[in-house]
């Protein structure tokens, strides 16, 4: 069945260090792998996703096909990174629907 | 532009009453959708709409409704509260093949 997994509901780290939240899916098509944000008191919105390989806020995510990984990383969190994080998978073509992991808290500690 | 409004933000229901919550969007989006947000579930997709007159089930469609009429609008039909009902629901939006845009929430809870 498809699904995404996001192994760590809560990741606690301090300001400067590196985080990297995890996320694993299962889909036997071709995946469009996403990564929301929730901010407090914000609606979810797009952090970033695979197919443009870009950067936001400092953060990166590659997809790995071979270990059906697409990871999020930043080599040193800041405390407005604080947030709800949840990897999400788009099904196949244009109209397909998107499902999301559990999500992750990231708190990033003074 | 408002985006993806939803209506009511907080309702509490009394198990078996029936309810709608509303969702419009004004950005002309073909696909539409819902989802339920539980502690340690994450985001659960209910239904969606890739456009006017189709809609489809998602993960877990057992006791919710939906109906797409207009572009605009996806209302959620809740036909018997139950307490396992009880969420946040969010509706979202977006063009076919780009990132959705949510609405702020409704928090629902049934007693």
């Amino acid at each position: 069945a498809q699904r995404v997994t996001q192994p760590e509901k809560l990741l606690s780290v301090f300001k400067g260090a590196p985080v990297e939240l995890k996320c694993n899916y299962s889909y036997s098509g071709s995946p469009e792998l996403f990564w929301y944000v929730q901010y407090s008191r914000q609606r979810l919105q797009l952090l970033l996703r695979h197919i443009s390989r870009e950067s936001i806020k400092g953060f990166t995510a590659d997809l790995n096909k071979g270990e059906t990984s697409f990871h999020l990383k930043k080599p040193f969190a800041q405390e407005e990174d604080s947030a709800m994080y949840y990897c999400a998978l788009r099904f196949s073509g244009n109209t397909g629907k998107l499902i999301f992991g559990q999500g992750t808290t990231l708190q990033v500690k003074p | 532009n408002a985006g993806v409004t939803q209506t009511p933000k907080f309702q509490v229901l009394k198990t078996g009453q029936s309810m709608t919550l509303q969702c419009a969007q004004d950005m002309n989006h073909e696909y539409m959708s819902w989802y339920r947000q539980d502690p340690g579930m994450g985001l659960r997709l209910i239904h969606y709409s890739v456009g006017a007159g189709i809609t489809d089930q998602g993960e877990v469609p057992n006791g919710y409704n939906v109906s797409r009429s207009t572009t605009e609008d996806f209302p959620l039909r809740l036909l018997s509260a139950a307490p396992s009902q009880t969420s946040v629901y969010f509706c979202a939006s977006r063009e076919l093949g780009r990132e959705l845009f949510f609405g702020e929430g409704s928090r629902l809870t049934v007693l």
